[in-house]
């Protein structure tokens, strides 16, 4: 399994809090990804980093922002949490070029009361 | 942007029969098409996937065919065992971005 981990694993907080998921790796990838999943929608990309302090918007990134000043970790901050964004969360990771394989992480459940 | 539509979204088939999953998408500049199994509370894993410079890839009883004039890919699991149950997922990098767009998954059950 590719080396990736996320924390924490389960979370549940209150609307308006905000909230921070961690992507580590092992693996010195260059590309790192955010996903949400949601029943119906599949997996859907909220940002990506191409390198370090290098990042994009991906389908679905209103609300949430992101972070990565070193290679390894990749963070996903929600400044206010809100319902909506109650779902599980996946970082993946790719090296190289773009078009190579993405490999996934284990995901965070998120619920947002 | 890049639109995947994948049909169907639930199938169910006899163990040992054959099972085939369809995807089309959008963006003729698509250049790579990956495929993942999802078991229930797992994360996504990568099964198979396929660039747009070759029309066919096998891995023992996994298949992907592409078709770019088209614009569609599918996925082939050949003498389906009660252990391929899970939902699968195809997906397409957009050439114009550097971005995966994921179908909406296909509930696989196969029923021994």
């Amino acid at each position: 399994d590719a080396g990736i981990t996320q924390s924490p694993r389960h979370k549940v907080t209150e609307t308006g809090t905000p909230v921070t998921l961690r992507c580590h790796q092992t693996e010195n990838h260059r590309y790192m990804y955010w996903y949400r999943q949601d029943p119906g929608h599949g997996l859907r990309l909220i940002h990506y980093s191409y390198g370090v302090k290098d990042t994009d918007k991906g389908e679905v990134s209103d609300g949430y922002s992101v972070s990565r000043s070193k290679t390894e970790d990749f963070l996903l901050t929600l400044e206010s949490a809100t319902s909506s964004q109650t779902s599980v969360y996946f970082c993946a990771i790719s090296g190289g070029q773009v078009n190579q394989p993405q490999h996934f992480g284990d995901g965070t459940r998120l619920s947002i009361l | 942007g890049e639109n995947v539509e994948q049909h169907p979204s639930t199938l169910s088939v006899q163990e040992g029969d054959s099972a085939v999953i369809k995807c089309t998408y959008s963006d003729s500049a698509s250049n790579y098409f990956p495929w993942y199994k999802q078991e229930l509370g797992k994360r996504p894993q990568l099964i198979i996937d396929i660039r747009s410079n070759v029309g066919e890839k096998k891995d023992q009883r996994i298949a992907v065919t592409l078709n770019k004039t088209a614009k569609h890919f599918s996925l082939h699991i050949t003498e389906t065992q009660p252990e391929d149950s899970a939902v699968y997922f195809c997906a397409s990098l957009s050439g114009s971005a550097r971005q995966l767009t994921f179908g909406s998954g296909t509930q696989l059950t196969v029923l021994p």
